[in-house]
């Protein structure tokens, strides 16, 4: 079945480490993304790709990086510059960048850092 | 930017009767999408129903349709024939031309037997 797969589903790490949330899709799709959501806030955009080799800030990519060397892959990697990483993370892909082209969704990291 | 403003933070509807979920938008594109989604709490997002810009019939989806009104920019969510498993958060979303999808905050869903 073709779907986007994340993991781990938790992951928990101590202040100051760096850590990266995977990202696959087997679903042939050229767009990829990240969200992250806080309760309260529903999802905002971290960083997203339309192509193999590139990829755009969202409103709030500072304290992240990530790479898109393969069409199928998204790592995101959270910095220990980023001030408050406990969050959700929900990964996504469309067929094509915007264009109304419905997002299919991961289901999501849940990261904790103490 | 688009903005997408969902006013209900939290909705109560008994089993079987209909809800209507608010969503309005902010953009000054002519061309753009309407979308909702629906997460459980075990936090996947499933997407419901979407509304072009041009399409002058409202979207449906089963029980789904969507209540898109242009002039107030507005884009309700109306779920028919409520059933416990609809309990969830709702979110509208919208996006247009090249840019990526913007969520509003949410609605949390409860439906009572």
């Amino acid at each position: 079945d073709g779907g986007i797969t994340q993991s781990p589903k938790y992951l928990f790490r101590k202040e100051g480490q760096n850590v990266t949330l995977s990202c696959e899709q087997n679903l042939n799709h050229d767009a990829m993304y990240w969200y992250r959501q806080d309760p309260g806030q529903g999802l905002r955009l971290i960083y997203y790709s339309q192509i193999v080799n590139d990829f755009q800030k969202g409103d709030i990519a500072e304290g992240y990086s990530v790479s898109r060397e393969k069409k199928e892959s998204f790592p995101l990697t959270v910095t220990s510059a980023q001030k408050n990483p406990t969050a959700f993370y929900l990964c996504a892909s469309s067929a094509k960048q915007g264009a109304y082209s419905p997002l299919h969704f991961g289901n999501g990291t849940r990261l904790t850092v103490t | 930017a688009q903005k997408i403003t969902q006013t209900q933070p939290g909705m109560f509807v008994q089993e079987k009767e209909a809800v209507t979920l608010d969503c309005t938008y902010d953009t000054s594109d002519q061309s753009y999408g309407l979308f909702w989604y629906k997460q459980p709490s075990s936090g996947e997002m499933i997407f419901l129903i979407y509304q072009g810009s041009y399409d002058e019939q409202n979207a449906t989806e089963g029980r789904y349709s969507l209540n898109f009104q242009k002039a107030r920019k507005s884009a309700n969510l109306v779920i028919s024939a409520s059933q416990l498993g609809d309990s969830a958060m709702y979110f509208c979303a919208s996006n247009s031309g090249n840019t990526p999808l913007v969520f509003g905050k949410g609605t949390r869903l409860s439906v009572i037997a």
